[in-house]
């Protein structure tokens, strides 16, 4: 079956612990995205990647950190410098990078931070 | 910076009865795409346009992009309790990269 994991489903972690939020893809698919969406609302962009071990910044990505060392795999990690880390992240590929491709997401991960 | 609306926020639709729900863009886009979430799931794609005027049907689903390339529509005839979910409109910008910025979604609601 290919398609996108993340894990875990949910996470609950500690004010000012560093947590490290997984994504793998099996699409073979050069781009990489992860994305914020806040109760009843849209997807902000954190981070993405349009090759392997490059990325670029999305719209928020002050207090995040990500790596794209395999093609398949894009972490993201939240630090404690992210100041309301409680939401829904959302992982997501395309097959290139260049605009106009279709994002496959993954099922996501709900972090409770507390 | 770029900025993706879409109105209504929220649509109680009755089962059977038709809807639309309308993104705007500040600035003109390249392509639109429109994605479904289910409750609880994450974003499907829908649809892509690309072209100016364009009109896409998808069963239910009609899918219009505006003459200026600035805002899109999309309407749902004879609605069932599977249209349940919130739909996304997330616009491209060639020249921001090509990233999509999505619109704050609308989330419909189908009272049987």
């Amino acid at each position: 079956d290919g398609g996108i994991t993340q894990s875990p489903k949910y996470l609950f972690r500690k004010e000012g612990q560093n947590v490290t939020l997984s994504c793998e893809q099996n699409l073979n698919h050069d781009a990489m995205y992860w994305y914020r969406q806040d109760p009843g609302q849209g997807l902000r962009l954190i981070y993405y990647s349009q090759i392997v071990n490059d990325f670029q910044k999305g719209d928020i990505a002050e207090g995040y950190s990500v790596s794209r060392e395999k093609k398949e795999s894009f972490p993201l990690t939240v630090t404690s410098a992210q100041k309301n880390p409680t939401a829904f992240y959302l992982c997501a590929s395309s097959i290139g990078g260049a605009g106009g491709y279709e994002q496959f997401f993954g099922p996501g991960t709900r972090l409770t931070v507390l | 910076g770029q900025q993706v609306m879409q109105i209504p926020q929220y649509q109680h639709v009755q089962e059977g009865e038709d809807f639309t729900t309308y993104c705007n863009s500040s600035t003109t886009l390249s392509n639109i795409q429109w994605y479904k979430q289910r409750p609880g799931g994450h974003p499907v794609f829908l649809i892509q346009l690309v072209k100016s005027g364009e009109v896409k049907k998808q069963k239910r689903l009609t899918f219009q992009f505006g003459e200026a390339k600035k805002n899109s529509s999309l309407h749902i005839t004879a609605t069932q309790t599977t249209d349940v979910g919130t739909y996304f409109c997330a616009g491209i910008v060639k020249a921001a990269g090509n990233k999509l910025t999505f619109g704050g979604g609308t989330r419909v609601l189908v009272k049987p």
